[in-house]
This record gives C-alpha cells, sequence and structure tokens, in this order.
C-alpha cells in the first residue's frame, strides 16, 4: 500500500501558458498533500502544503498566484503552474501523507517550459 | 530556520564495503527524522525514528537517531551496485505546522 501517483510524468510547454499538474493517492485517503519541487542536483524544496477541503499554506517565496494548488478530494491535489516562464523548469514532486508522519512521494513530473 | 546538514555530500565505494551517512539538524518542534532513498525520480521512504537510541533495520539498511547530537544515521553493510542513490533525510517539525525539511542528500555510488 501506501502508493502516490502523478501525471503527467513530464510535459513541455511554450512560455506563457499553464500546466496542471495531478497527484493521487491510490490506495489510501490523504487529508494532508504537499507540493515539492527540485532543481537538478539540489534538494527536495516544499513548496506548499495542501489540505482537503481548504486553502493551502504556501511556504515563503512561493508566489500563491503562480502556483495554484486545489485538494478537491482526500485522493487528489493539482499543482497549476499559471504562466509558465523557463525559470519553473523543475522536477515537481508531490507527496501525500498517510499514517502518522510518514509521507509517501509520487513520481514526479518533469516540467519543461521553452 | 530549519537546518539540515548532510555529510559527506558524495561518496564513492566498492560492492561489499559498509558506508554510514551523517545528518545533523536544527528544526523547531522536532518530532521525528524520515530517510528517503532517491534513485532517478522521486524518493522512496526508508526509516521514520522517533526515540533517541533505537536501531531501525531493514535488511542490510539500519538507522539510528540521537536526540542529545541532533543527529541520525544511517548504515548499509555488504553495499551493492543497486545501492547507488541519493539518500535524503528529514526531519519533522511538530505542532501544527507539520513539515519535512529535506538535507541536501548523500551521493552514494557503489561500483562494481
Amino acid at each position: 500500500g501506501a502508493v502516490v501517483s502523478q501525471h503527467p510524468s513530464w510535459v513541455i510547454c511554450k512560455s506563457g501558458t499553464s500546466v496542471k499538474i495531478e497527484c493521487r493517492s491510490l490506495d489510501f485517503q490523504a487529508t494532508t498533500m504537499f507540493w515539492y519541487r527540485q532543481f537538478p542536483k539540489q534538494s527536495l524544496m516544499l513548496m506548499a502544503t495542501s489540505n482537503e477541503g481548504s486553502k493551502a499554506t504556501y511556504e515563503q517565496g512561493v508566489e500563491k498566484d503562480k502556483f495554484l494548488i486545489n485538494h478537491a478530494s482526500l485522493t487528489l491535489s493539482t499543482l497549476t503552474v499559471t504562466s509558465a516562464h523557463p525559470e519553473d523548469s523543475s522536477f515537481y514532486i508531490c507527496s501525500a501523507k498517510r499514517d502518522g508522519d510518514t509521507q509517501y512521494f509520487g513520481p514526479g513530473t518533469r516540467l519543461t517550459v521553452l | 530556520e530549519d537546518k539540515v546538514v548532510q555529510s559527506p555530500l558524495s561518496l564513492v565505494v566498492h560492492e561489499g564495503d559498509t558506508v554510514t551517512l551523517n545528518c545533523s539538524y536544527e528544526v523547531t518542534n522536532f518530532r521525528s527524522l524520515l530517510w528517503y532513498k532517491q534513485e532517478k525520480k522521486a524518493p522512496t521512504f526508508l526509516f521514520m525514528l522517533t526515540s533517541s537510541g533505537i536501531e531501525k533495520k531493514s535488511g542490510r539498511l539500519s538507522s539510528i537517531l540521537d536526540k542529545k547530537e541532533l543527529s541520525s544515521i544511517l548504515n548499509i553493510t555488504a553495499t551493492q551496485t543497486g545501492d547507488s542513490a541519493i539518500y535524503l533525510c528529514a526531519p519533522r517539525s511538530g505542532g501544527s505546522n507539520y513539515k519535512l525539511t529535506f538535507g541536501k542528500g548523500t551521493l552514494l555510488t557503489v561500483n562494481p
């Protein structure tokens, strides 16, 4: 158990367009999901915490109007990168919190903005 | 600001060697510490440690937490090429501000 999926696994888009990434917990319900970003050779940086049925909590320096998060159900959270620019190109990873403190990660989405 | 320092940043060993990876942390309201293994994609969970001095073991991997020293180690014995990965430690801050803070990781390369 504890499987988290992400879709798409990779996406290439033009500058100025919006991209939506889905994160699903497949075999458990997750009241809390997290969105991370990882640049090459860097560690995971938490972007926001997504709670089902309420507004996401964003980390300092992360623009909430640019990175829209929706956690509409106990198994789905979405991250929309609005008006994407080349500097938004990165590896975006979601995780879902199951029991206690353990987070289980999705396989990640590689975003490339041309 | 929460801090996590992992050492060494990278390590190259031969198959069969034993390695020890270190993690030291400073987080607000520490609650637990998690270890993950990251290969090409997203991290996979290894251990969660909450109590000092109690070793957690899974096959050739083991880990222990020292709350007094604000540190943890991850040991891998009889390393194999499949152990090559980045190992990340992430202490969790407690209270209502549940959050994992990741270190930069240790890149382990195991050569045949």
